[in-house]
């Protein structure tokens, strides 16, 4: 499997409702960030968590970074159909000498109005 | 309002012809990077430069691809000769540093026939 695998693929959702994405990646890492795209558009930056933090806030985002666990949590509070579109959770890896991030395969939001 | 340019937005062209993507990055930054999208592979790094200097173009396959950085205002991709296969979308992003938040272009739609 791929470092930073979103789960899960596909979330459909009700206007108001919370939406909860999962990130799990495999080796230790200096920060993760979450990056959202809409439809035809470029990716868009939403939040970085360093390996020190354990949550952030931003607006109706909220992340969570489990290095234990090598896992982190998006979750957008009180959806808007606005909020369609496909997150992606990116990190940068200590184990190679690539100072680039990695981009998992995303997790695609259905916010019905 | 800064941000990252990429033209074309469009392209369609035949096989064996030669493709060239320009990206003006964010005035500022020092870190340009490539990317590929498409819906089997998702989105994969090409390659990123450093001040100018490729820093690691492993991504990208060298027969056919190339990139470069004339000045710190442009990027270059180019495909000689294209494949069907090359059809995707081409992202260019900059930012200050390969760890940091990346900001990316609208992208360049390649349809090769």
């Amino acid at each position: 499997s791929q470092q930073g695998e979103e789960d899960p693929q596909a979330l459909s959702i009700q206007e108001g409702e919370n939406a909860t994405m999962n990130c799990s990646y495999k080796t230790s890492i200096n920060n993760l960030q979450w990056y959202r795209q809409n439809s035809g558009r470029g990716l868009v930056h939403l939040i970085l968590i360093r390996s020190n933090e354990r949550e952030k806030h931003s607006g109706r985002l909220r992340v969570t970074l489990d290095t234990s666990k090598k896992s982190s949590s998006l979750l957008i509070t009180a959806s808007r159909a606005a909020d369609t579109a496909s997150y992606f959770c990116a990190t940068d890896r200590r184990d190679t000498g690539r100072r680039a991030l990695t981009f998992g395969s995303g997790t695609r939001l259905q916010v019905q109005p | 309002d800064a941000r990252v340019t990429q033209t074309p937005r469009h392209k369609v062209t035949e096989m064996g012809q030669e493709v060239t993507m320009r990206c003006q990055p964010i005035l500022g930054h020092n870190t340009v990077f490539w990317y590929r999208q498409t819906m089997m592979q998702g989105l994969e790094l090409l390659a990123y430069f450093r001040n100018r200097a490729p820093l690691d173009d492993s991504g990208m396959p060298k027969d056919r691809f190339s990139a470069e950085m004339p000045d710190a205002t442009l990027a270059t991709l180019k495909i000689q000769p294209s494949e069907p296969r090359d059809s995707a979308v081409y992202f260019c992003a900059s930012g200050l540093g390969g760890r940091e938040t990346q900001y990316f272009g609208p992208g360049t739609r390649l349809l090769v026939l």
